[in-house]
């Protein structure tokens, strides 16, 4: 079964600065990938998914964007945080079966 | 449109007393729903999958039921170590690849 490794785990960024949060995938090759956003006390809210190299579909309008430069890596990326960027950033893989599994999650503080 | 609500937003139990969480969705051509349960500060962990109306999954003290509009996550004589969010999600109708979620139950189980 797939490994899903996320860091860091926790991160304070200050307002204007850049980001970037990597997503590794073990145990499975070709896998679907995805950032999902969640909000305290609310559900999942999905950002980007791929499901290739260098094959990115954006899901909301935001200051964010991501790349999949290799099979089992996603990254997650901003050159300018916004305080609304804050939250629980999770890397999600989906492979064979439409199940998703997930990582341990990123929180992102924007100060 | 694909929606997913669950219900109750929060639940309080006391060791032994069961109870059932609710997920009714609205999507066309259901392809799955699953659930997951979700720690503080954790990513999900997936529990189980359901395809067809009337199809049943156990693990441990859960058990998750199936019909057309809703799933039902039984939880038989909990313990505290029960307690988390629990979420539903089901793939939107157009693309098996993205799920939408249900905003979670967090469920208390008191000793």
């Amino acid at each position: 079964s797939q490994t899903i490794h996320q860091w860091p785990a926790t991160l304070v960024q200050p307002v204007g600065s850049p980001l970037s949060l990597e997503c590794t995938v073990e145990g499975t090759s070709n896998p679907n990938l995805y950032w999902y956003r969640q909000a305290a006390g609310r559900g999942l809210q999905l950002l980007f998914y791929s499901v290739g190299i260098g094959q990115i579909s954006s899901e909301v309008p935001q200051n964010l964007s991501a790349s999949r430069p290799q099979d089992r890596q996603f990254i997650l990326s901003s050159k300018k945080l916004l305080l609304s960027d804050s939250g629980f950033y999770l890397c999600a893989c989906q492979a064979g079966g439409t199940e998703a599994f997930f990582g341990q999650g990123t929180r992102l503080t924007v100060v | 449109e694909d929606q997913v609500t669950q219900s109750p937003e929060a639940l309080r139990l006391q060791e032994g007393e069961s109870s059932s969480l609710n997920c009714s969705y609205t999507v066309s051509g259901l392809r799955g729903l699953f659930w997951y349960r979700q720690d503080p500060g954790k990513g999900p962990e997936f529990l189980f999958t359901l395809y067809s109306a009337g199809e049943e999954k156990e693990k441990e003290r859960l058990k998750a039921t199936l019909t057309k509009k809703e799933s039902f996550l039984h939880i038989t004589a909990p313990k505290p170590e029960d307690s988390a969010t629990y979420l539903c999600a089901v793939p939107l109708s157009g693309s098996a690849r993205q799920l939408t979620f249900g905003s979670g139950t967090q469920l208390t189980v008191l000793p």
